[in-house]
């Protein structure tokens, strides 16, 4: 079992472009979770989804933030455009039903 | 959004000794984790609590989720150099009735041989 795996592991931009974050979660789980990491604001969820349908995204800061799982091994966290204040490590995170998550190792983003 | 208040924010130690740190809710939550995050890596799962007054171990690790629901502690007896890293609480609040997870705001712990 390879964990869940995010890409890219480091994402350098410019203010104004668009990011693309990519997650592909553990084989045979239901639910994936988006966090987003700062030292001000800790752990944040932003959105998570119940197999491939998105249940709660009242975490999701603004509409340049948004949020696809076309199928149940790949989910994409989307923003554009990009601002410097998106700087952070993102997460995402895999759960097999009722049972507990798990992580990948985040992407770092930097917005310049 | 809502965070638990965890404590302390850091902690300084000499290898060998005992570290506690403990999380606080205003609200009732239905279950209780423990995280541990190392630099530029995932936070990995500790331990999990699910009943009122439960106390669990995880070899070296305590963690106990309170007889309120609102709070609980964890931990680690006789430190080594590698329990340095990052510690979150993390837990299901009764009111959502999902998986939604709250994080507490972390205890960075730093070990010294």
């Amino acid at each position: 079992d390879a964990g869940v795996i995010q890409s890219p592991r480091h994402e350098v931009t410019e203010m104004g472009q668009e990011v693309t974050l990519r997650c592909k979660p553990i084989s045979g789980h239901n639910s994936l979770f988006w966090y987003r990491q700062t030292m001000m604001r800790g752990l944040e969820l932003l959105i998570y989804f119940n197999n491939n349908v998105p249940i709660d995204d009242s975490g999701m800061p603004e509409d340049r933030f948004s949020a696809k799982m076309p199928n149940a091994s790949f989910s994409t966290l989307k923003i554009q455009p990009s601002e410097p204040r998106d700087s952070a490590v993102y997460f995402c995170a895999s759960t097999p039903l009722g049972r507990l998550s798990t992580f990948g190792s985040g992407t770092r983003l930097t917005v310049v | 959004g809502q965070q638990l208040n965890q404590s302390p924010q850091s902690m300084f130690i000499q290898e060998g000794e005992d570290v506690s740190m403990n999380c606080t809710s205003s609200s009732i939550f239905n279950t209780w984790l423990w995280y541990k995050q190392d630099p530029g890596e995932g936070p990995v799962l500790l331990i999990a609590l699910y009943k009122a007054g439960e106390l669990t171990s995880n070899g070296r690790l305590t963690a106990q989720f309170g007889i309120t629901r609102k709070d609980s502690f964890l931990n680690i007896s006789a430190s080594i150099p590698s329990d340095v890293g990052i510690y979150f609480c993390a837990g299901h609040p009764l009111r959502y009735n999902t998986d939604k997870l709250i994080f507490g705001t972390g205890t960075r712990l730093q070990v010294f041989p």
